[in-house]
C-alpha cells in the first residue's frame, strides 16, 4: 500500500461546481497535511495547511480526520483557474507526495 | 527572486553521460530536499540535507545517484551514466528546520525543477 492515496481523477467538473478530493495515508505518525496545487509542467505550489479543526481559505476548505487517516479539500464556486492537479502532503519524517488528482473546470 | 533555484532548467543528455542539477534554495532555509516527478506522478522523495549533513536516502537514490551540499548552502544532484528511465522532473525544495510541526503553517518550497531527457 502506498502511503500517500488519492482519489485517481480525472474530476471534469463544470464552472461554479463544488468538486471534494479525499486523500488517506498510511503512517499514523504523520505530523502534518498540506494540499498543493500543480500546474502542467510548473512546480508544485502550496494551496493550504491542514489543521486538526479543519481551516478555510477562501473557496477552499480542508478537513483532517486523524482517527480514519483521512484527509478532504473541497472547492466551492470552481472557476476555470482551479483546473490542475492537485497533491496531498503528508509529513512525518519528510514530506510525502500522494500522486495527484487532476481537475478541469469546463465552461 | 529569493526563491528556490534550479540550473539548469532543462538537459538533454545521451545514456551513459554524467549530469549534474545544482539548487540554490531560500536563503534563510537550512534544510534541502531532492524529489524525482515523472509524468502522471507526484514527487518522489529522494534525499534530504539539514544544512550540510544528508540525513536520509530514499531507496529510489540508486548507487548511479549522488547528492552533496558541501557548505550547507547550494547543493549539487549528479547522475552518473544515465539511463533512459532517469528522464524526469528533478525538484528541489527548501524548509526551515521544525518545519512540520502542525499548526505550524511551514512546509516545503520548491524550485522550477530541472527537466531531463535521456536519449
Amino acid at each position: 500500500r502506498k502511503e500517500v492515496e488519492q482519489d485517481p481523477g480525472p474530476f471534469n467538473v463544470p464552472e461554479g461546481a463544488t468538486v471534494a478530493f479525499n486523500c488517506t495515508y498510511s503512517n499514523s505518525a504523520s505530523q502534518s497535511f498540506f494540499w498543493y496545487r500543480q500546474d502542467c509542467r510548473k512546480e508544485p505550489k502550496l494551496l493550504m495547511s491542514v489543521y486538526s479543526s479543519g481551516n478555510e481559505d477562501g473557496r477552499f476548505t480542508a478537513q483532517l480526520n486523524r482517527a480514519s487517516q483521512y484527509i478532504s479539500l473541497l472547492i466551492r464556486d470552481s472557476k476555470l483557474s482551479d483546473s490542475a492537479t492537485y497533491l496531498c502532503v503528508v509529513y512525518g519524517q519528510n514530506f510525502v507526495f500522494g500522486p495527484g488528482t487532476r481537475l478541469s473546470v469546463l465552461p | 527572486d529569493t526563491g528556490v533555484s534550479q540550473d539548469p532548467r532543462h538537459k538533454i543528455t545521451k545514456r551513459g553521460q554524467n549530469v549534474t542539477f545544482r539548487c540554490d534554495p531560500i536563503s534563510e532555509h537550512n534544510r534541502l530536499y531532492w524529489y524525482r516527478q515523472t509524468l502522471g506522478q507526484g514527487p518522489e522523495f529522494l534525499t534530504y540535507f539539514q544544512n550540510e549533513a544528508q540525513l536520509e536516502k530514499s531507496r529510489l537514490l540508486s548507487d548511479r545517484f549522488s547528492a552533496e551540499r558541501p557548505k550547507g548552502s547550494f547543493s549539487t544532484l549528479e547522475i552518473q551514466r544515465t539511463e533512459q528511465g532517469d528522464s524526469a522532473m528533478y525538484l528541489c525544495a527548501s524548509s526551515l528546520r521544525g518545519t512540520g510541526a502542525l499548526g505550524s503553517g511551514n512546509t516545503i518550497y520548491f524550485g522550477e525543477g530541472s527537466w531531463l531527457t535521456v536519449v
